[in-house]
Order: structure tokens, then sequence, then C-alpha cells
């Protein structure tokens, strides 16, 4: 079956930290992969996005993800965090014709000054 | 590039109301606009996929007759939820696929809270 997993609801860290996000996915062909970013009241915001190549990937606001195929894996980074990164993120599988998404419940990510 | 407006971004109404919802692309055509539902605290839920010019394919247990949904050109879908009510009360995103191979990425509108008296 398909799926995406997020194995951590909340995280919080200090401003000026590095983040990591994870995410692990099940597929059965080749995934596309997708991270977004949501604000409160707000709809998703596409940080970045994984087809092909190279397996670490430039989003924008200073993220990146890295792919790994072994591991089922598509981890979000950054090296340090700013106040307004603070927001739910979620990452997403995809792929087919239409293009259907799926996507993981969801990382909330607090951010202490 | 690739912006999606959603519209409203707010509706309160009485029980019974129908409510429309509009999804326009802006600076892109898409030829699949997707509807989602978003409970408090919880990730989307795909309720339909709407191709331009053909009948929207609603997901397991959304009732087509209840969220009707329109695609009638390659910037423009609308949500219309009939016969509303507070069951219904709920954030719905609304996004826009370019026009491309599988791996091209949904754009997303800001949402609608809907909320029903």
């Amino acid at each position: 079956a398909q799926s995406v997993t997020q194995p951590d609801i909340h995280i919080t860290v200090s401003e000026g930290a590095s983040l990591e996000l994870r995410c692990n996915y099940s597929y059965g062909a080749t995934p596309y992969l997708f991270w977004y970013v949501q604000s409160p009241g707000q709809g998703l915001q596409l940080l970045l996005k994984y087809f092909s190549g190279d397996t670490l990937v430039q989003g924008i606001k200073g993220f990146e993800a890295e792919f790994k195929r072994s591991q089922s894996s598509f981890n979000l980074r950054k090296p340090s965090v700013h106040w307004s990164d603070a927001a739910e993120y979620f990452c997403a599988v995809g792929g087919g014709s239409q293009g259907n998404l799926i996507f993981g419940k969801g990382t909330k990510l607090s951010v202490k000054p | 590039g690739a912006v999606v407006s959603q519209h409203p971004s707010r509706v309160i109404c009485k029980s019974g109301t129908s409510v429309k919802i509009e999804c326009r692309s802006l600076d892109f055509q898409a030829t699949t606009m997707f509807w989602y539902r978003q409970f408090p605290k919880q990730s989307l839920m795909l309720m339909a996929t709407s191709n331009e010019g053909s009948k929207a394919t609603y997901e397991q247990g959304v009732e087509k007759d209840k969220f009707l949904i329109n695609h009638a050109s390659l910037t423009l879908s609308t949500l219309t939820v009939t016969s509303a009510h507070p069951e219904d009360s709920s954030f719905y995103i609304c996004s826009a696929r370019e026009i491309g191979g599988g791996g091209q990425p949904q754009h997303f509108g800001d949402g609608t809270r809907l909320s029903i008296l």
C-alpha cells in the first residue's frame, strides 16, 4: 500500500539551531517526493520536490531534502531555523498520470526564541 | 509563478444554504485540479480530482451529489457544497497541477474556512 509516514507529530527547536524533519514512504513505483509547508489558516506552499537525479535537492527558504532510496526516506533539513519557520510541514509522495498526492500526517514545528 | 487563487477565504452561513468555492490558477494552465478537506490538526483528505471538460473523480465516501465539482476551463474549478449542514464545516483547500508529466507538483490555494450555523 502507498503511504507516507512522518514519525514526529510535534518538534520544538531553538532559533538558530539545525532542523531535520523525518519522512518515510511506501510506494510501488519510482516516487515523486514533495515537501510542503502550511502556516495556520492558510494553504500549502511547495518547499521542494524530487523527481530524479541528484538525491540532495535544494528548496526555498534555505531548506533542503535528501532522497535515500535504501531507507525509503526523504528527510527535510535546515541548518539554522528562524522564528518564521514555525508552521506545519507535510511530506507527500505522488505519481501517475493524474499526479495524485499522498500526504503524511504532518509535523508541527515550534521555534523557541 | 504558479499562483492559485481560492475564493472566498471564509464563509459563514445558515444550515441548508449552498456554498460555492472557486479555485483559479492565475498564471498557468491546469488540466487537473484537486479538492481537499482538512480537519483541525489533521492532514489533507482528498475529496475529488477534477479534470477540465470531464466529470470529477470522487474518493470513496465522498458524496458527489453533496459536493458538486465543475471544471469548465483550464484555469477554473468550482466546488459547490449543496444544502450545507454543520457537519460540513471544515477547511477546504484546492490545488492545481501544471500541464506536464506525472512529476509536476500541485500548487495550493489559501483555503476556504466554511462554518455552517
